[in-house]
């Protein structure tokens, strides 16, 4: 089964620091872009960042930049998001997801997702 | 920054057809993406590439695509399909969501 979990969220004061994983299972983890993309309680859904399967190419939406940084580990079928400088508005649901396509495509492939609370 | 913009809300009666738009600028030039959620769940890809459905996705969810406008329709619209819905798209390596619409089926 093509599946995606997440770990790692908590409760966290403001400016500290906090590193999700997502282990993925059922597919061939080191040929697929991933992304992270986040859901404030009651908001919509914001993308984060993605990074390509080899690890070339990275971004970051303009709202974390410089904070959080995305990696991965191909051999451990994982991928990782550090945040750091942890703010209030930083509070969501963290979304691990698999983009399908070879180039920037359809994220077809969702984990449950880790709850971030950011707070003091 | 790009911008995708969705109707807050929509209704339709049970069995009638459901119509989600997406505007963004030019929109149409590049593919739109709609995914859908309920209420404590993670989200689903609906279509991707326009108007393409995944294994596994019903017929009566469609999508188009043409100039500022991606709609996604809902044909036959079932209780089972009240959700919230968001379009995606991509600019440039970054990816924008629309606000999202909650479809209530009344």
């Amino acid at each position: 089964e093509v599946q995606l979990v997440e770990s790692g969220g908590g409760l966290v004061k403001p400016g500290g620091s906090l590193r999700l994983s997502c282990a993925a299972s059922g597919f061939t983890f080191s040929s697929y872009s991933m992304n992270w993309v986040r859901q404030a309680p009651g908001k919509g859904l914001e993308w984060v960042s993605s990074i390509s399967s080899s690890s070339n190419s990275i971004y970051y939406a303009d709202s974390v930049k410089g904070r959080f940084t995305i990696s991965r580990d191909n051999a451990k079928n994982s991928l990782y998001l550090q945040m750091n400088s942890l703010r209030a508005e930083d509070t969501a649901v963290y979304y691990c997801a698999r983009d399908r396509g070879v180039t920037p495509d359809a994220f077809d492939i969702w984990g449950q997702g880790t709850m971030v609370t950011v707070s003091s | 920054s790009y911008e995708l913009t969705q109707p807050p809300s929509v209704s339709v009666s049970p069995g009638q057809t459901a119509s989600i738009t997406c505007s963004g600028d030019k929109l149409g030039d590049d593919y739109a993406y709609w995914y859908q959620q309920k209420p404590g769940q993670s989200p689903v890809l609906l279509i991707y590439q326009d108007a393409k459905r995944p294994s596994g996705i019903p017929e009566r969810f469609s999508g188009s695509n043409s100039g500022n406008t991606a709609t996604l329709t809902i044909s036959g619209t079932q209780a089972m399909d009240e959700a919230d819905y968001y379009c995606q798209a991509w600019d440039s390596s970054t990816v924008v969501f629309g606000g999202g619409t909650k479809l209530t089926v009344l």
